[in-house]
């Protein structure tokens, strides 16, 4: 069965630095997403991206984060400066329709 | 703006006792409901979804969820657990209208006893 498939599983990084969480989404889907969850909280809805724009943020999603699809697979949550708060796990998930079905297994970061 | 309230945050069942963890949600017109769960360090798989039709919705692994309208409710079911069922559950909630966004519940932990 096709999967979402995020990359690294595990990344570790210094406070105020530039990070990249990588996701391939499953081929077909047309409608990619982030969400977030703080250990030991809920799950956050981040952005949702369609047609090659973001469709709907949330107001986690400041401008310290942006998301790409460079390359029509892959797609990246990337984090401009971080701070300790953004110490999470972040799932990427992709559908077919307008709910998101499918998550990968997601990027644990953690903010030193 | 729509919520999702999981009042049990831990629950601990017996191995082939019958499970109901609860779920209720805030929205005005009618929304996708949705049912995820979580083992540890893995990522989030859906059990079951209601868009609309039959309120009594069939899942993976032997899951059911009924829509109650009246009690703003999706309570899932399982009527035999297995110690392979402990994990994390995510009741969901996304607006039809803009259905994008999905915003999910605190979660309930599961942990079954042999």
């Amino acid at each position: 069965e096709p999967e979402v498939t995020q990359t690294p599983s595990h990344q570790v990084t210094q406070m105020g630095q530039e990070v990249i969480l990588r996701c391939v989404p499953i081929s077909n889907h047309l409608y990619f997403y982030w969400y977030r969850q703080i250990l030991g909280q809920k799950v956050e809805f981040l952005v949702s991206f369609y047609n090659n724009e973001i469709s709907e943020k949330s107001e986690i999603f400041d401008d310290q984060f942006s998301v790409e699809r460079p390359d029509g697979s892959n797609f990246t949550l990337k984090i401009r400066s971080t701070k300790l708060e953004d110490s999470a796990m972040y799932f990427c998930a992709s559908s077919p329709d307008l709910s998101p079905l499918h998550f990968g297994n997601g990027t644990r970061l953690t903010v030193t | 703006a729509q919520s999702v309230t999981q009042p049990d945050i831990h629950i601990t069942v017996s191995e082939g006792a019958s499970l109901e963890l609860r779920c209720n949600y805030s929205y005005g017109a009618t929304p996708y409901l949705f049912w995820y769960v979580q083992s540890p360090g893995q990522g989030l798989q859906l059990l079951l979804k209601y868009f609309s039709g039959d309120t009594l919705v069939q899942g993976i692994k032997g899951f059911e969820a009924e829509f109650k309208r009246s009690q703003s409710s999706f309570n899932l079911r399982k009527p035999s657990v297995h110690w392979s069922d402990a994990a994390e559950y995510f009741c969901a909630v996304g607006e039809k209208t803009s259905y994008d966004k999905v915003i999910f519940g605190p979660g309930t932990s599961l942990s079954v006893i042999p």
